[in-house]
């Protein structure tokens, strides 16, 4: 089983919203990614989050609050967007990379698409 | 800077016969590189990977090729199939922490249309 499961499939909020994305995998996976994709281009990194601490932080705003209550789940709070934060984000994990053979791979959840009014 | 390209945004092929996608990196950190395959408003579904320390992994109909002093990798697809028609993206990984996280850099993506 590879699957990432992401809630909502899609979410419309206006600038002063608050809203949180959800990020859901049961394959035992240690290390968890949330990615941003605007249309026509490739997925651009976010946070990476390793044994359920941040471990990576790719400068983005305050506005967008990872948080990672457990190892299965990760959730991306968004409060007071903007218009241009309106993409597909989308959440990845992986597994332990210092068991040999695990590293390099990725397996990504189908997305939640933003949109900003 | 786009460490990861892909020079091609589009590829048609005829059904049966073979795809090949190319990817270029500059970077030579990256030590495994991926291929993932896209449909759109979906996540991308990783197809095939190759360690550096290989020039060649092969997985039923895809192939992965790495020439590690051209910086160059290619996908083939033999037979190509009409379902096979989505938006390729090439990955490159580094590790990014002494936990083994990796950082994937994707490229910008070729959009292979397969001709019935």
């Amino acid at each position: 089983d590879t699957e990432v499961t992401q809630t909502p499939k899609h979410l419309v909020m206006g600038m002063t919203n608050k809203k949180s994305l959800k990020c859901e995998q049961h394959m035992g996976h240690r290390a968890m990614y949330w990615y941003k994709q605007k249309a026509k281009k490739p997925p651009e990194l976010m946070f990476v989050y390793s044994y359920e601490k941040l471990s990576i932080n790719e400068s983005v705003p305050s506005r967008f609050s990872p948080e990672c209550p457990n190892s299965s789940l990760l959730n991306l709070h968004l409060h007071a967007l903007q218009p241009e934060d309106s993409a597909l984000y989308l959440c990845a994990s992986s597994q332990d990379s210092s068991r040999q053979g695990a590293r390099g791979t990725q397996y990504f959840g189908p997305g939640t698409r933003l949109t900003v009014l | 800077d786009q460490q990861v390209k892909q020079n091609s945004p589009s590829l048609s092929v005829q059904e049966g016969r073979i795809s090949i996608l190319n990817c270029d990196y500059t970077n030579s950190m990256f030590d495994y590189f991926l291929w993932y395959k896209k449909y759109p408003a979906e996540g991308p579904t990783f197809l095939i990977s190759i360690s550096s320390i290989k020039d060649k992994n092969e997985d039923g109909r895809f192939t992965v090729f790495l020439n590690k002093s051209a910086k160059h990798l290619s996908l083939h697809i033999v037979p190509s199939q009409p379902g096979d028609s989505a938006v390729y993206f090439c990955a490159a990984s580094a590790r990014i922490s002494n936990f083994g996280n990796e950082k994937l850099t994707f490229g910008t993506g070729t959009r292979l249309t397969i001709i019935p």
